[in-house]
């Protein structure tokens, strides 16, 4: 049984420039959620997909966009990236009526410089 | 919205003793749930424990127990037998709104062999 996958496992990228980070959640989950995490510092929610819409959204910038897919991946985007913007991304996995049991993926650093 | 709050940045312990890791939340809500989460530095976040609110027994896994302190909103974690591979970030979370994580900054804990 298939965990929480992520991809890229790093990726750099330029000032300005737009990313698309991958998340697969574990098998026969249908809730993703996406947290960024700075360095030294605890994750941050971003925002949860389930049925293909965003459910919940947490204090990012429109920059920051999703997207769930019928097989329940997601994708995050992100859109002019700024310095600030360089973090872990971490991807979570739940089933929509257990949202009390998530399961993290290993997650995507990312480095804009 | 809640807030999640750890004092200690960092804890040492002797192998094969104890350790308690601190934490305290607020929140409004009357029901949810709060937990710990382990990162290594292969920066995948594991479940250690998870404690539901309405349930005033404390919740034990194998040598983590924790003491959840309903009143005064304290959520505490207990590691019996340390081991090296304990070593690692732990992070305290609440549950909100039912979907959305709420992340302490962490406590590195460091076991001493």
């Amino acid at each position: 049984d298939a965990g929480v996958t992520q991809s890229p496992t790093h990726l750099i990228k330029t000032r300005g420039q737009q990313v698309t980070l991958r998340c697969s959640p574990k098998s026969g989950h249908d809730t993703v959620s996406w947290y960024q995490q700075a360095l030294g510092q605890g994750p941050q929610f971003i925002f949860q997909y389930y049925e293909e819409e965003e459910r919940q959204r947490g204090n990012f910038p429109d920059r920051f966009s999703g997207h769930q897919f019928p097989n329940y991946s997601s994708e995050l985007n992100v859109n002019a990236l700024l310095l600030g913007d360089s973090a872990l991304y971490l991807c979570a996995s739940s089933l929509g009526d257990s949202p009390y049991e998530q399961y993290f993926g290993p997650g995507t650093r990312l480095t804009v410089t | 919205a809640q807030t999640v709050t750890q004092s200690q940045p960092e804890m040492s312990v002797q192998e094969a003793e104890t350790v308690t890791l601190s934490c305290t939340y607020d929140t409004s809500e009357s029901d949810y749930y709060l937990f710990w989460y382990k990162q290594p530095p292969s920066r995948q976040m594991i479940l250690v424990i998870r404690q539901e609110a309405y349930k005033q027994q404390n919740a034990t896994e194998n040598r983590f127990s924790v003491n959840f302190q309903k009143a005064a909103k304290s959520f505490s974690l207990k590691i019996s037998d340390s081991q090296l591979g304990d070593a690692a970030m732990y992070f305290c979370a609440c549950l909100e709104n039912g979907n959305k994580l709420v992340f302490g900054a962490g406590t590195i804990l460091r076991v001493k062999s």
